[in-house]
């Protein structure tokens, strides 16, 4: 199936700094969403996106909806230990009656205490 | 609230046998469950939409006498795989939309998803 452009594929990070994450798509999407999995574990929703231009903060995560309705980003400030893990953005197609997902490939976050 | 559990979390089992996983919607009701298969350092990747109530729609190249699904209530689906083989091993996860929506009805909730290894 479809899957979305994610980047980077990977990032390597000290504690304390910023990161950021989009995923661009070919189709029009009318919901984004980003989840972050841990290994062995099934993703856990961070951020939910719905109209265009939407910008939504979930403690230090900050997400946007891009204009176009074909992008989306993902800030985290601040970044601790913890936050490691693979994080991934989905699309909602637009149209859909059964609100199935498309997903990223993931970005892995490693953040060096 | 939002919870949803799989059983089992992993599975081992010998080829040819057939192995079931249980999908549940602990504290909503979900008209409508979705199974991911995800391989390692890959993206999940849908494999069937489940409507409670009717037939599940397969994607494209997933074989639906394969991979037999259940969804016969608003908690509960079920994913078989039949005469599993190596190729099968997998990360199988299942995730359940929020009929009523505390959201805007379009956030899924994963499960913690079951290893599945074919020997």
């Amino acid at each position: 199936g479809q899957q979305l452009n994610q980047s980077p594929q990977s990032m390597f990070i000290q504690e304390g700094e910023d990161v950021s994450m989009n995923c661009t798509s070919s189709s029009i999407f009318n919901t984004w969403l980003w989840y972050k999995q841990d290994p062995g574990e099934g993703p856990v929703l961070l951020i939910a996106l719905y109209k265009a231009g939407e910008l939504t903060s979930n403690g230090r995560l900050t997400a946007q909806f891009g204009i176009t309705r074909k992008d989306s980003f993902l800030n985290i400030s601040a970044s601790i230990p913890s936050d490691v893990g693979i994080y991934f953005c989905a699309g909602q197609l637009k149209g859909g009656s059964n609100y199935k997902l498309t997903f990223g490939k993931g970005t892995l976050l490693t953040v060096n205490p | 609230g939002a919870v949803v559990s799989q059983h089992p979390s992993w599975v081992i089992c010998k080829s040819g046998t057939s192995v079931k996983i249980e999908c549940r919607s602990l504290d909503f009701q979900a008209t409508t469950m979705f199974w991911y298969r995800q391989f390692p350092k890959q993206s999940l990747m849908l494999m069937a939409t489940s409507n409670e109530g009717s037939k599940a729609t397969y994607e494209q190249g997933v074989e639906k006498d394969k991979f037999l699904i259940n969804h016969a209530s608003l908690t509960l689906s079920t994913l078989t795989v039949t005469s599993a083989h190596p190729e099968d091993s997998s990360f199988y996860i299942c995730s359940a939309r929020d009929l009523v929506a505390g959201g805007k009805g379009n956030e899924q909730f994963f499960g913690p998803g079951t290893r599945l290894t074919v020997l």
